[in-house]
């Protein structure tokens, strides 16, 4: 089974400034089938960005998604105050079939 | 307007039984696979099980295979998750989410709490 690891745990930064969220896998992930999600507390996640690099509908532009292999990144390019949330990132592997998140990583005001 | 509502959940002892639904409106539900995805109280999230359109398809975390059974009836444009032999790492809310691109889940519920403890 394929572990996704997040990095940083804990993101510290100011509204306007540039975020940068790490999915490393620990074998090669199609890019078809690693996505990226927004969670605010008491609220269901929200998908941003599918296929790696494919954002969601109604999701700003300010969100993009790229990588490939083992190593995909999620930017926000100016940090909005409605951004600081926890974001996971998410693979589907079919041997065997199954799908798996990111222990996550909370973008918090600095 | 794309709706999925969880119910089901709740308190139930270790050993128990219980059976999650998800009721669906907005968009053409046999047309679209599902996903059950949970969450402990505190912790990230964790996917449980996905079923296509037609339920020919059919996947479990080997955290719940061979215990929970997921199932939909296209025609009630509902989904269901039987859960068996629960443990007290079952407590988590559940949420379904619609499936899309490379088995994203582009809409979710708002969740239902299941609380396994005697």
């Amino acid at each position: 089974e394929i572990v996704l690891t997040q990095s940083p745990g804990t993101l510290s930064l100011s509204p306007g400034e540039r975020a940068t969220l790490s999915c490393r896998a620990s074998q090669s992930v199609s890019s078809s089938y690693l996505a990226w999600y927004q969670q605010k507390p008491g609220q269901a996640p929200r998908l941003l960005i599918y296929g790696a690099s494919s954002r969601a509908t109604g999701i700003p532009d300010r969100f993009s998604g790229s990588g490939s292999g083992t190593d995909f990144t999620l930017t926000i390019s100016r940090l909005e105050p409605e951004d600081f949330a926890v974001y996971y990132c998410q693979q589907y592997g079919s041997s065997p079939p199954s799908i798996t998140f990111g222990q996550g990583t909370r973008l918090e005001i600095k | 307007e794309v709706q999925l509502v969880e119910s089901g959940g709740g308190l139930v002892q270790p050993g128990g039984s219980l059976r999650l639904s998800c009721a669906a409106s907005g968009f053409t539900f046999s047309s679209y696979s599902i996903n059950w995805v949970r969450q402990a109280p505190g912790k990230g999230l964790e996917w449980v099980s996905y079923i296509s359109s037609s339920s020919s398809i059919i996947y479990y975390a080997d955290s719940v295979k061979g215990r929970f059974t997921i199932s939909r009836d296209n025609a009630k444009n509902s989904l269901y998750l039987q859960m068996n032999s629960l443990r007290a790492e079952d407590t988590a809310v559940y949420y379904c989410a619609r499936a899309s691109g490379g088995y994203s889940s582009s809409y979710w519920g708002q969740g239902t709490l299941v609380t396994v403890s005697s």
